[in-house]
C-alpha cells in the first residue's frame, strides 16, 4: 500500500541555517504530495503541495520538488527562523477517496 | 479555505465513559474526515464521514468504538466510546472539496485534546 517515510527528528538548527527535511514515498499511480506544519499547541496547516512530477511547491520561503524518479519530496528552506520551529509532516493523497497518508513527522527546533 | 471549529478543544474524561466531538465548517464541503494523533505520533485516519450514510472506517477502527454522524454538508460528530487511557490523543477533523479526487488539499480543524484517566 501507499506509505510515506520522513527523516527522523528532532532537527536542531541555528537561525539562518539551511534546512532540508527528507521525505520519500511509495505509491501506485501518480499521487499528490503535501507538506503540513504543526506549530506548538496548534492544528495542522497546509504549507505547500505538488500534484505532478517535477512540480515545485513553495510557500513562506519553503520549497519542495516532486521527484518521481527518486520518489521524493524533500522540504528545503534557505534560511530558517526561530518562528519556523514546529513539527513538519509529509503526506500523500492517491486515488483512494482523497484520504491523506502521513509520514511520522519531523520536529524542527531553531535556536537564536 | 474553510474555517473549521471543533468542540470541545480539550477534555479530561474517566475510563469507561464516552465523549462526542463536534466539527463545524463555515461552508458546505464535500468530504469530511476524522484523524487521530496519538502522543508524539503522526496522524492516522479513523474514517471518512459520509453525508446521509454510514461512515467508511479504516482498518483497525470500528463503528462501535468510534460512531460518526454527518447529518449535513457542514457538520460532523465523532464519539469515542467506552474510553480507556489508550484513547488519549488529539482528534482532528479535516475537510476537502473535491469528492474522491487527489490533489485537493485538506484543511484541518484545531483538534480536540483528549486525556483519559
Amino acid at each position: 500500500g501507499n506509505s510515506v517515510t520522513q527523516m527522523e527528528g528532532p532537527v536542531t538548527l541555528s537561525e539562518e541555517a539551511f534546512l532540508t527535511i527528507n521525505c520519500t514515498y511509495t505509491a501506485t499511480g501518480y499521487p499528490s504530495l503535501f507538506w503540513y506544519v504543526q506549530y506548538p499547541g496548534e492544528g495542522l496547516q497546509l504549507l505547500l503541495k505538488a500534484t505532478k512530477a517535477d512540480d515545485k511547491g513553495s510557500n513562506k520561503g519553503f520549497e519542495a520538488t516532486y521527484r518521481k524518479e527518486t520518489t521524493s519530496f524533500h522540504l528545503e528552506k534557505g534560511s530558517v527562523q526561530v518562528s519556523d520551529s514546529a513539527v513538519y509532516f509529509c503526506a500523500l493523497s492517491g486515488n483512494q477517496g482523497g484520504k491523506l497518508i502521513f509520514g511520522q513527522g519531523t520536529e524542527l527546533s531553531v535556536k537564536p | 479555505s474553510a474555517v473549521i471549529s471543533q468542540k470541545p478543544s480539550r477534555d479530561i474524561c474517566q475510563r469507561g465513559t464516552s465523549l462526542t466531538i463536534q466539527c463545524q465548517v463555515d461552508s458546505q464541503v464535500t468530504m469530511m474526515f476524522w484523524y487521530r494523533q496519538q502522543p508524539g505520533q503522526s496522524l492516522t485516519l479513523i474514517a471518512t464521514a459520509n453525508q446521509g450514510s454510514e461512515a467508511t472506517y479504516e482498518s483497525g477502527f470500528v463503528i462501535d468504538k468510534f460512531p460518526i454522524s454527518r447529518p449535513n454538508l457542514t457538520f460532523s460528530t465523532l464519539t469515542v466510546s467506552n474510553m480507556s487511557p489508550e484513547d488519549s490523543s488529539i482528534y482532528l477533523c479535516s475537510v476537502s472539496n473535491l469528492a474522491g479526487k487527489h490533489g485537493n488539499e485538506q484543511f484541518f480543524g484545531p483538534g480536540t485534546r483528549l486525556t483519559v484517566l
